[in-house]
C-alpha cells in the first residue's frame, strides 16, 4: 500500500491564482480530512470527509473548498490564494473519525 | 469546544534521559486523546492512543502516556531519551461525542532536543 499520497511536494502561487492540492488513499479509509500547519499553532483542521459524497468544515475552512466524489481521493481546492494561506498542508485518512488518522507528507505552498 | 495546551514549545534532554512532554486538554465530553510524532519534512506519525480503556497508555518506541482525569492532563513521558526521539511532538484530542465527534483539535506542538 502507498498509503496516503499528496501532490504536488512544493508550490508557489501568486495572489489570486488558484489551485488543486490533491489527495489520494488505497487504504480504502472512510474518514479523510485537510489540515494546515502553521509555526507554533499546531494543525489546524480545514476540512473534512466522512465518506464519498459528503463534506463538512473544520475550524479555518474559509478560502478552500473540498468534494468527495470517491472513496479514495479528497483534493483541497484554493479559489483565490492570499499570502495567508502560506502554509504545509497535510491531509489524512481514517477508518472512521475516532480512529488513528494516518498522515500524507504534505504539500508546501507558498503565496507571494 | 475543546482544546489542548502543550506546557514548554521546546524541550531539551540529555542522551539517556527522562522524557517528559506535557499536555493539558479541554472537552465537554468524555475525550479520546494521542501523541503523534513529526520527522522533519515528513508527516504526523501516531506514537499513542487513549479511548478510555486503561489510564496508561503504551506506544511505539518506548512512549507512554497517563491519562489523569482529574488534572485533566495526558503527559508522554520516555524512561530514556535516545537520540533518535529528537522531533516535534503533538498532543490531540477528539470528542467522543457531540459536534466535536471525531474532529482532531492539536496543540501547538512541543520540539524535542536530545544532546550526546
Amino acid at each position: 500500500n502507498a498509503g496516503v499520497t499528496q501532490t504536488p511536494k512544493f508550490q508557489v502561487l501568486k495572489t489570486g491564482q488558484s489551485m488543486t492540492l490533491q489527495c489520494a488513499q488505497d487504504m480504502n479509509h472512510e474518514y479523510m480530512s485537510w489540515y494546515r500547519q502553521d509555526p507554533g499553532m499546531g494543525l489546524r483542521l480545514i476540512h473534512y470527509s466522512v465518506g464519498a459524497g459528503i463534506t463538512d468544515q473544520g475550524e479555518v475552512p474559509n478560502g478552500y473548498n473540498v468534494s468527495r466524489s470517491t472513496t479514495e481521493d479528497f483534493p483541497l481546492r484554493l479559489l483565490s490564494a492570499a499570502p495567508s494561506q502560506t502554509s504545509v498542508y497535510f491531509c489524512a485518512s481514517s477508518v472512521s473519525q475516532l480512529q488513528e488518522q494516518y498522515f500524507g507528507p504534505g504539500t508546501r505552498l507558498t503565496v507571494t | 469546544a475543546q482544546s489542548v495546551t502543550q506546557l514548554g514549545s521546546h524541550v531539551s534532554v540529555s542522551e539517556g534521559a527522562l522524557v517528559l512532554l506535557r499536555c493539558n486538554y479541554s472537552s465537554s465530553v468524555p475525550p479520546y486523546l494521542f501523541w503523534y510524532v513529526q520527522y522533519p519534512n515528513q508527516g504526523l506519525q501516531l506514537l499513542l492512543k487513549y479511548t478510555s480503556a486503561a489510564t496508561l497508555v503504551k506506544g511505539i518506541n518506548g512512549f507512554e502516556a497517563e491519562f489523569k482525569k482529574s488534572e485533566t492532563s495526558f503527559h508522554l513521558t520516555k524512561p530514556s531519551a535516545h537520540m533518535s526521539d529528537a522531533a516535534e511532538y503533538f498532543c490531540a484530542v477528539s470528542g467522543a461525542g457531540g459536534t466535536s465527534y471525531g474532529k482532531l483539535t492539536f496543540g501547538q506542538g512541543t520540539i524535542l532536543t536530545v544532546h550526546p
